[in-house]
C-alpha cells in the first residue's frame, strides 16, 4: 500500500531564506508524485508533480521538487521564501500502473514565515 | 466562477442528523473525487466518479456513508445519523479527464466544514 510521510510539522524560517520541506514515500514502484499548498481558508492548490524524466521538477510561485529513487524521498525545495509562502503543504502520491485515480496525502508541514 | 465550488461551506448538525454535501465541479470536467480532512491532517480519499460510475469507495468509512452523481456533473455525499466523529472538512476536487497521468490534475474546492454537535 502506498503511504507518504513528512516528518517535520511546523518549520519556521526567516524571510528570504531557503526552504527545505522532507518527503518519504513507501510505494513498490515509482509512484507518481505531488507537492500541494494549503492557504488558510483556501483549497488546495497543486505545486508540482513528477511523473517521469528530469527528477529535478520546477512547479510555481519558485518551488523545486528531487525526486531521489535511492531515499524514496521527494522533497520540495524554494531558494528565498517570501512571507506569502506561510501555508500547509501537502506531499502525496499516486499509484502508476493503476486505473486508480486516488492520490494519498502526507499529514502536512505548517511553514510560518518569520519577519 | 471557474473553479470547483462546495455547499455549504459551513454546517453544524446534531448528532442523528442526515447532511447532504454538495459539489459543483468545473464544468466539463470528468472525474469527481470526495475527500475528508481532520484538524492538523492530510486529505483522505473517500470515492471517486469518472462521468456517473462511482469508480472506488473503498475510502467511505463505513455505510453511514453515500456519495452520487447522477448525471455526471454535481455531486452529493450524504452522511446519515451522523456522528461527532464525523466532525471534518470535507473538500471535493475534479479533474478535466481520468487517472493522473499527463495533464491531469485535480482541482480542489474550499471544502465543506461540517461539525457535529
Amino acid at each position: 500500500a502506498q503511504s507518504v510521510t513528512q516528518p517535520d510539522i511546523h518549520i519556521t524560517v526567516s524571510e528570504g531564506a531557503s526552504l527545505e520541506l522532507r518527503c518519504n514515500y513507501s510505494y513498490g514502484a515509482t509512484p507518481y508524485l505531488f507537492w500541494y499548498v494549503q492557504s488558510p481558508g483556501q483549497g488546495l492548490q497543486l505545486l508540482l508533480k513528477y511523473f517521469s524524466g528530469d527528477t529535478l521538477v520546477q512547479g510555481i510561485k519558485g518551488f523545486e521538487a528531487e525526486f531521489k529513487r535511492s531515499q524514496s524521498s521527494f522533497n520540495l525545495r524554494k531558494p528565498s521564501v517570501h512571507w506569502s509562502d506561510a501555508a500547509e503543504y501537502f506531499c502525496a502520491v499516486g499509484a502508476r500502473y493503476s486505473s486508480a485515480s486516488k492520490i494519498i496525502f502526507g499529514s502536512g508541514t505548517r511553514l510560518s514565515i518569520r519577519p | 466562477g471557474a473553479g470547483v465550488s462546495q455547499s455549504p461551506r459551513y454546517k453544524v448538525t446534531k448528532r442523528g442528523q442526515d447532511v447532504a454535501l454538495r459539489c459543483d465541479p468545473i464544468s466539463g470536467h470528468v472525474s469527481l473525487y470526495w475527500y475528508r480532512q481532520a484538524l492538523g491532517q492530510g486529505p483522505e480519499f473517500l470515492t471517486y466518479f469518472n462521468y456517473e460510475a462511482q469508480q472506488d469507495k473503498s475510502g467511505l468509512p463505513n455505510d453511514r456513508f453515500s456519495a452520487e452523481r447522477p448525471e455526471g456533473s454535481i455531486s452529493t455525499l450524504t452522511i446519515q445519523r451522523t456522528e461527532q466523529r464525523d466532525s471534518a472538512m470535507y473538500r471535493c476536487a475534479s479533474s478535466l479527464g481520468q487517472g493522473l497521468a499527463g495533464d491531469n490534475e485535480q482541482f480542489f474546492g474550499p471544502g465543506t466544514r461540517l461539525t457535529v454537535l
